[in-house]
C-alpha cells in the first residue's frame, strides 16, 4: 500500500521569505506525484505535477517541487512567499495504472505574515 | 473552463436520515470521484466512477452508496446518516486513461450529522 507524509502540519512564513513544504511518500516504485493547494471555502487547485523525466518541476505562481528517488520525498518550494499564498498544501500520488486514484497526505497549513 | 459543481453547499442532517449530496460536472471527463476530508486525513476516496452507469468502492466506501445516472452528474448516498459521517465532502472529474492527468475539484459541501 501507498501513503503520503506530510511531517509538518502549520508551517508560519514572512512574506518575501523562501519556503520549504515537505513531503515524504511510501510506494514499491517511482509514483506520479502531485501538489495541490486549497484557499478558503474553495476546491482543491493543482499546482503541479511529477510523472516522468526532469525531477524538478515548475508550477503556477512559481511553486516548483523536486522529485527524488533516493529519499522519497518530493518537496514544495518557492523562492519568495506572498501573503496571498495563505492556504492549505496538499502533497498526493497515484500508482501508474491506477487512473486518477490519489492518496494525499494530511496537508500542511502555510501562513503568511506581512 | 472546466467546472464542478456541488450541491448543497451545506447540509444539517440528523443521525439516522438519508443524505443525498449531488455532483456535476461540465468537463465531460469520463472519471469522477467522492473524498471527504477530515483535519489529519486529508482527503480520503470514497467512491469513484469510470462513466454513466459504473460505481467503484474505494478506500472508505463503508456507509455509502454512490450513483452515476449520466455522464455530468455522480451522487454520493448516505442512507443512514451517523455523526462519525460528519466532514467536508469534494467531488472532483478527471481524464480517462491518464495517470498523471489534473483532477478538477468542487468547492465542497459541509455535512454535519446531529
Amino acid at each position: 500500500a501507498q501513503s503520503v507524509t506530510q511531517p509538518d502540519a502549520r508551517v508560519t512564513v514572512s512574506e518575501g521569505a523562501s519556503l520549504q513544504l515537505r513531503c515524504k511518500y511510501s510506494y514499491s516504485a517511482t509514483p506520479y506525484l502531485f501538489w495541490y493547494v486549497q484557499y478558503p471555502r474553495q476546491g482543491l487547485q493543482l499546482l503541479l505535477k511529477y510523472y516522468s523525466g526532469d525531477p524538478v518541476v515548475q508550477g503556477v505562481n512559481s511553486f516548483e517541487a523536486e522529485f527524488s528517488k533516493s529519499n522519497s520525498s518530493f518537496h514544495l518550494q518557492k523562492a519568495s512567499v506572498h501573503w496571498s499564498d495563505s492556504a492549505v498544501y496538499f502533497c498526493a500520488l497515484s500508482r501508474p495504472g491506477s487512473f486518477n486514484k490519489l492518496t494525499f497526505g494530511a496537508g500542511t497549513r502555510l501562513a503568511v505574515c506581512p | 473552463e472546466a467546472a464542478v459543481t456541488q450541491s448543497p453547499r451545506n447540509k444539517v442532517a440528523v443521525t439516522g436520515g438519508k443524505v443525498t449530496l449531488s455532483c456535476n460536472q461540465t468537463n465531460n471527463h469520463n472519471n469522477m470521484y467522492w473524498y471527504r476530508q477530515d483535519t489529519g486525513h486529508g482527503l480520503r476516496l470514497i467512491h469513484y466512477s469510470y462513466g454513466a452507469g459504473s460505481t467503484e468502492k474505494g478506500d472508505i466506501p463503508d456507509g455509502y452508496k454512490a450513483s452515476r445516472p449520466s455522464q455530468e452528474n455522480f451522487s454520493l448516498i448516505l442512507e443512514l446518516a451517523t455523526p462519525s459521517q460528519t466532514s467536508v465532502y469534494f467531488c472532483a472529474s478527471g481524464d480517462v486513461g491518464a495517470s498523471a492527468e489534473t483532477l478538477y475539484f468542487g468547492s465542497g459541501t459541509r455535512l454535519t450529522v446531529l
